[in-house]
Protein backbone atom coordinates (compact mmCIF):
# COMPACT_ATOMS: atom_id res chain seq x y z
CA UNK A 1 0.00 0.00 0.00
CA UNK A 2 1.07 3.91 -0.75
CA UNK A 3 2.37 5.98 2.29
CA UNK A 4 3.63 9.63 2.70
CA UNK A 5 5.63 10.72 5.23
CA UNK A 6 6.76 13.81 6.05
CA UNK A 7 9.04 15.48 8.16
CA UNK A 8 9.98 17.46 10.52
CA UNK A 9 6.43 16.80 12.36
CA UNK A 10 7.30 20.57 14.07
CA UNK A 11 9.93 23.04 13.49
CA UNK A 12 10.58 26.13 15.20
CA UNK A 13 12.99 28.44 12.77
CA UNK A 14 14.26 31.72 13.74
CA UNK A 15 13.52 35.10 11.00
CA UNK A 16 16.20 35.25 8.00
CA UNK A 17 16.83 31.65 8.54
CA UNK A 18 16.61 28.67 5.63
CA UNK A 19 14.15 26.26 5.37
CA UNK A 20 13.52 22.67 4.12
CA UNK A 21 10.70 19.90 4.77
CA UNK A 22 10.66 16.73 3.00
CA UNK A 23 8.07 14.69 1.77
CA UNK A 24 8.73 11.39 0.59
CA UNK A 25 5.60 8.87 -0.83
CA UNK A 26 6.02 4.77 -0.98
CA UNK A 27 4.45 2.73 -2.85
CA UNK A 28 3.43 3.93 -6.05
CA UNK A 29 5.38 5.31 -8.95
CA UNK A 30 5.19 8.69 -10.74
CA UNK A 31 3.18 10.52 -8.70
CA UNK A 32 1.72 13.92 -8.74
CA UNK A 33 2.85 15.66 -5.64
CA UNK A 34 1.30 19.27 -4.11
CA UNK A 35 2.61 21.16 -1.32
CA UNK A 36 -0.01 23.02 0.62
CA UNK A 37 -0.15 25.29 3.49
CA UNK A 38 -3.16 25.49 5.99
CA UNK A 39 -4.07 28.68 7.92
CA UNK A 40 -6.27 28.71 10.49
CA UNK A 41 -10.12 29.31 9.46
CA UNK A 42 -8.61 29.47 5.58
CA UNK A 43 -9.15 26.02 4.15
CA UNK A 44 -5.80 24.61 2.16
CA UNK A 45 -3.59 26.96 -0.21
CA UNK A 46 -1.73 25.47 -2.84
CA UNK A 47 1.75 26.63 -3.29
CA UNK A 48 3.29 23.62 -5.46
CA UNK A 49 2.52 20.62 -7.46
CA UNK A 50 5.03 18.57 -9.74
CA UNK A 51 4.09 15.89 -12.59
CA UNK A 52 7.57 14.51 -12.54
CA UNK A 53 10.98 15.32 -11.71
CA UNK A 54 12.39 18.80 -11.84
CA UNK A 55 8.80 19.84 -13.24
CA UNK A 56 7.44 22.27 -10.65
CA UNK A 57 4.57 24.62 -11.23
CA UNK A 58 4.09 27.37 -8.31
CA UNK A 59 0.66 28.51 -8.05
CA UNK A 60 1.57 31.45 -5.87
CA UNK A 61 4.31 34.03 -5.65
CA UNK A 62 6.03 33.69 -2.25
CA UNK A 63 9.56 33.55 -0.53
CA UNK A 64 9.19 29.68 -0.64
CA UNK A 65 10.40 27.26 -3.53
CA UNK A 66 10.23 23.59 -4.37
CA UNK A 67 12.41 20.88 -5.65
CA UNK A 68 11.30 17.12 -6.97
CA UNK A 69 14.74 15.30 -7.17
CA UNK A 70 13.63 11.94 -7.62
CA UNK A 71 10.38 10.50 -8.41
CA UNK A 72 8.85 10.03 -4.93
CA UNK A 73 10.77 13.11 -2.78
CA UNK A 74 9.47 16.23 -2.77
CA UNK A 75 11.25 19.17 -0.99
CA UNK A 76 10.28 22.73 0.11
CA UNK A 77 12.50 25.55 0.72
CA UNK A 78 13.27 28.96 1.83
CA UNK A 79 16.77 30.59 1.75
CA UNK A 80 15.01 33.32 4.19
CA UNK A 81 12.05 32.61 6.10
CA UNK A 82 9.64 35.54 7.03
CA UNK A 83 7.13 35.27 10.19
CA UNK A 84 4.61 35.00 7.62
CA UNK A 85 5.76 31.95 6.43
CA UNK A 86 4.29 30.09 9.72
CA UNK A 87 1.61 27.39 9.40
CA UNK A 88 1.10 24.25 8.80
CA UNK A 89 2.71 22.40 5.66
CA UNK A 90 0.84 19.72 3.70
CA UNK A 91 2.09 17.29 1.40
CA UNK A 92 -0.02 15.18 -0.98
CA UNK A 93 -0.23 12.82 -3.77
CA UNK A 94 -2.25 11.55 -6.64
CA UNK A 95 -2.06 8.97 -8.78
CA UNK A 96 -4.04 11.82 -11.76
CA UNK A 97 -4.27 15.18 -12.12
CA UNK A 98 -8.21 16.17 -10.89
CA UNK A 99 -7.98 12.35 -8.89
CA UNK A 100 -8.32 12.18 -5.26
CA UNK A 101 -5.63 13.34 -3.14
CA UNK A 102 -3.93 11.39 -0.26
CA UNK A 103 -2.08 13.69 2.22
CA UNK A 104 0.73 13.42 4.77
CA UNK A 105 1.09 14.38 8.38
CA UNK A 106 2.43 18.09 7.98
CA UNK A 107 4.95 19.85 9.21
CA UNK A 108 3.94 22.88 11.79
CA UNK A 109 6.56 25.38 11.13
CA UNK A 110 6.69 28.28 13.98
CA UNK A 111 8.68 31.22 12.60
CA UNK A 112 9.85 33.47 15.80
CA UNK B 1 -9.45 29.50 -10.16
CA UNK B 2 -12.23 28.74 -8.14
CA UNK B 3 -13.87 30.45 -4.79
CA UNK B 4 -15.22 27.72 -2.44
CA UNK B 5 -17.31 28.78 0.14
CA UNK B 6 -18.31 26.26 3.03
CA UNK B 7 -21.37 27.81 4.69
CA UNK B 8 -21.02 27.00 8.22
CA UNK B 9 -17.33 27.53 10.12
CA UNK B 10 -18.55 25.96 12.92
CA UNK B 11 -21.56 23.16 13.96
CA UNK B 12 -22.60 21.68 17.34
CA UNK B 13 -24.85 18.66 17.45
CA UNK B 14 -26.39 16.14 19.35
CA UNK B 15 -25.97 12.32 18.74
CA UNK B 16 -28.47 10.95 16.20
CA UNK B 17 -29.07 14.27 14.80
CA UNK B 18 -28.92 15.13 11.32
CA UNK B 19 -25.88 17.00 9.64
CA UNK B 20 -25.89 18.99 6.56
CA UNK B 21 -23.03 21.10 5.47
CA UNK B 22 -23.17 23.30 2.66
CA UNK B 23 -20.48 24.20 0.04
CA UNK B 24 -20.67 26.31 -3.03
CA UNK B 25 -18.19 27.14 -5.77
CA UNK B 26 -18.06 29.49 -8.16
CA UNK B 27 -18.05 29.06 -11.47
CA UNK B 28 -19.17 26.32 -13.34
CA UNK B 29 -17.56 24.03 -16.08
CA UNK B 30 -15.66 20.31 -15.54
CA UNK B 31 -14.88 20.32 -11.91
CA UNK B 32 -14.22 16.87 -9.79
CA UNK B 33 -15.97 17.34 -6.22
CA UNK B 34 -14.38 16.19 -3.05
CA UNK B 35 -15.24 16.28 0.57
CA UNK B 36 -12.70 15.52 2.69
CA UNK B 37 -12.47 15.09 7.01
CA UNK B 38 -9.67 15.40 9.34
CA UNK B 39 -10.43 13.79 12.51
CA UNK B 40 -8.36 14.44 15.48
CA UNK B 41 -5.28 14.23 15.23
CA UNK B 42 -4.90 12.58 11.85
CA UNK B 43 -4.32 12.70 8.38
CA UNK B 44 -6.56 14.77 6.44
CA UNK B 45 -8.45 11.70 3.99
CA UNK B 46 -11.07 11.26 1.31
CA UNK B 47 -15.25 11.32 2.10
CA UNK B 48 -16.53 10.76 -0.71
CA UNK B 49 -15.46 12.38 -4.21
CA UNK B 50 -18.00 13.22 -7.62
CA UNK B 51 -16.54 12.99 -10.79
CA UNK B 52 -19.41 12.53 -12.67
CA UNK B 53 -22.68 10.17 -13.01
CA UNK B 54 -25.04 10.02 -10.49
CA UNK B 55 -24.84 13.30 -8.57
CA UNK B 56 -26.10 12.12 -5.27
CA UNK B 57 -22.57 10.30 -4.11
CA UNK B 58 -22.13 7.79 -0.77
CA UNK B 59 -18.97 7.84 0.59
CA UNK B 60 -17.71 6.60 3.97
CA UNK B 61 -19.37 6.38 7.35
CA UNK B 62 -22.58 6.64 6.06
CA UNK B 63 -22.10 10.25 4.44
CA UNK B 64 -23.42 11.15 1.35
CA UNK B 65 -23.21 14.15 -0.72
CA UNK B 66 -25.47 16.17 -3.74
CA UNK B 67 -24.54 17.97 -6.54
CA UNK B 68 -26.13 20.72 -8.09
CA UNK B 69 -25.03 21.73 -11.27
CA UNK B 70 -27.20 24.65 -11.80
CA UNK B 71 -26.89 26.02 -7.84
CA UNK B 72 -22.66 25.19 -8.36
CA UNK B 73 -23.64 23.12 -4.90
CA UNK B 74 -21.91 20.47 -3.25
CA UNK B 75 -23.59 19.35 -0.11
CA UNK B 76 -22.71 17.09 2.61
CA UNK B 77 -25.22 15.25 4.56
CA UNK B 78 -25.60 12.62 7.26
CA UNK B 79 -28.83 11.26 8.68
CA UNK B 80 -27.68 10.53 11.93
CA UNK B 81 -24.56 11.34 13.13
CA UNK B 82 -22.27 9.44 16.11
CA UNK B 83 -19.94 11.01 18.59
CA UNK B 84 -17.19 9.70 16.19
CA UNK B 85 -18.10 12.32 13.47
CA UNK B 86 -16.56 15.07 15.70
CA UNK B 87 -13.94 16.45 13.15
CA UNK B 88 -13.09 19.50 10.22
CA UNK B 89 -14.67 18.97 6.94
CA UNK B 90 -13.67 20.66 4.00
CA UNK B 91 -14.77 20.76 0.69
CA UNK B 92 -12.57 20.98 -2.45
CA UNK B 93 -13.25 21.78 -6.02
CA UNK B 94 -10.78 20.61 -8.63
CA UNK B 95 -10.89 22.40 -12.03
CA UNK B 96 -7.05 22.86 -13.13
CA UNK B 97 -6.23 23.00 -9.64
CA UNK B 98 -7.68 21.54 -5.95
CA UNK B 99 -9.32 24.43 -4.58
CA UNK B 100 -10.17 23.89 -0.75
CA UNK B 101 -12.68 25.86 1.43
CA UNK B 102 -12.09 27.16 4.24
CA UNK B 103 -13.64 23.99 6.68
CA UNK B 104 -16.52 23.20 8.94
CA UNK B 105 -15.68 22.40 12.35
CA UNK B 106 -18.19 19.38 13.55
CA UNK B 107 -18.57 18.99 17.14
CA UNK B 108 -21.22 15.77 18.07
CA UNK B 109 -22.19 15.68 21.85
CA UNK B 110 -22.90 12.78 23.64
Amino acid sequence: SQTIHQWPATLVQPVGSPLSLECTVEGTSNPNLYWYRQAAGRGLQLLFYSVGIGQISSEVPQNLSASRPQDRQFILSSKKLLLSDSGFYLCAWSVLPGGEQYFGPGTRLTVT
Amino acid sequence: AQSVSQHNHHVILSEAASLELGCNYSYGGTVNLFWYVQYPGQHLQLLLKYFSGDPLVKGIKGFEAEFIKSKFSFNLRKPSVQWSDTAEYFCAVHDYKLSFGAGTTVTVRA
